[in-house]
């Protein structure tokens, strides 16, 4: 099956601080998601990105998907952000469309 | 609203014994998952379900077991069979074409004693 490799696996920022997520991938995939789950358990989804970039307010992820690899930029880091940050990776099929989660990268942002 | 709920979100048990894990969905979709996340650990898909009465095993279905009777709900029963049961929970559903972001349930946190 896909392996899914994610780094470092443990952050910890200072408040107002910028940092990258990578995520890297061992097959073809045209189903890539990054998750952020609370540390209440909770995961939501934040981008659908199996290739190019996109941006939602302080956050923005870019996939190359030739080269296997997605990087989640957090910018001016708020204590909200701390939690767990999960890559996901599959191939969309009619029959199933199932994701295969890296182990996630822990992020702590200190006030 | 519409939403995914799961219950309980604390559940304790003697070891041997089947427990069940509710998940409900009103979002209308077809598929629903189940997840289980261990401690430093990414979730891994115990079962899947594309449309009602009909599902398949994940990566880790040994000592589960599940039903897909209604479209709105995917019990997961837990049976003395699983080895290591104690773990967080994670319920899922999603859309099978347009979209595909699952929705995620807010987990049943399971403690075998």
């Amino acid at each position: 099956g896909i392996q899914v490799e994610q780094s470092p696996p443990d952050l910890i920022l200072q408040e107002g601080a910028n940092s990258t997520l990578r995520c890297n991938f061992s097959d073809s995939v045209n189903n890539l998601q990054w998750f952020h789950q609370n540390p209440w358990g909770q995961l939501i989804n934040l981008f659908y990105i199996p290739s190019g970039t996109k941006q939602n307010g302080r956050l923005s992820a870019t996939t190359v998907a030739t080269e296997r690899y997605s990087l989640l930029y957090i910018s001016s880091s708020q204590t909200t952000d701390s939690g767990v940050y999960f890559c996901a990776v599959g191939t969309l099929r009619r029959a199933n469309s199932k994701l295969t989660f890296g182990k996630g990268i822990t992020l702590s942002v200190r006030p | 609203d519409g939403g995914i709920t799961q219950s309980p979100k604390y559940l304790f048990r003697k070891e041997g014994q089947n427990v069940t894990l509710s998940c409900e969905q009103n979002l209308n979709h077809d598929a629903m998952y189940w997840y289980r996340q261990d401690p430093g650990q990414g979730l891994r898909l115990i079962y899947y379900s594309q449309i009602v009465n009909d599902f398949q095993k994940g990566d880790i279905a040994e000592g589960y077991s599940v039903s897909r009777e209604k479209k709105e709900s995917f019990p997961l029963t837990v049976t003395s069979a699983q080895k290591n049961p104690t773990a967080f929970y994670l319920c899922a559903s999603q859309q099978t074409s347009g979209s595909f972001v699952p929705f995620f349930g807010p987990g049943t946190r399971l403690t075998v004693l």
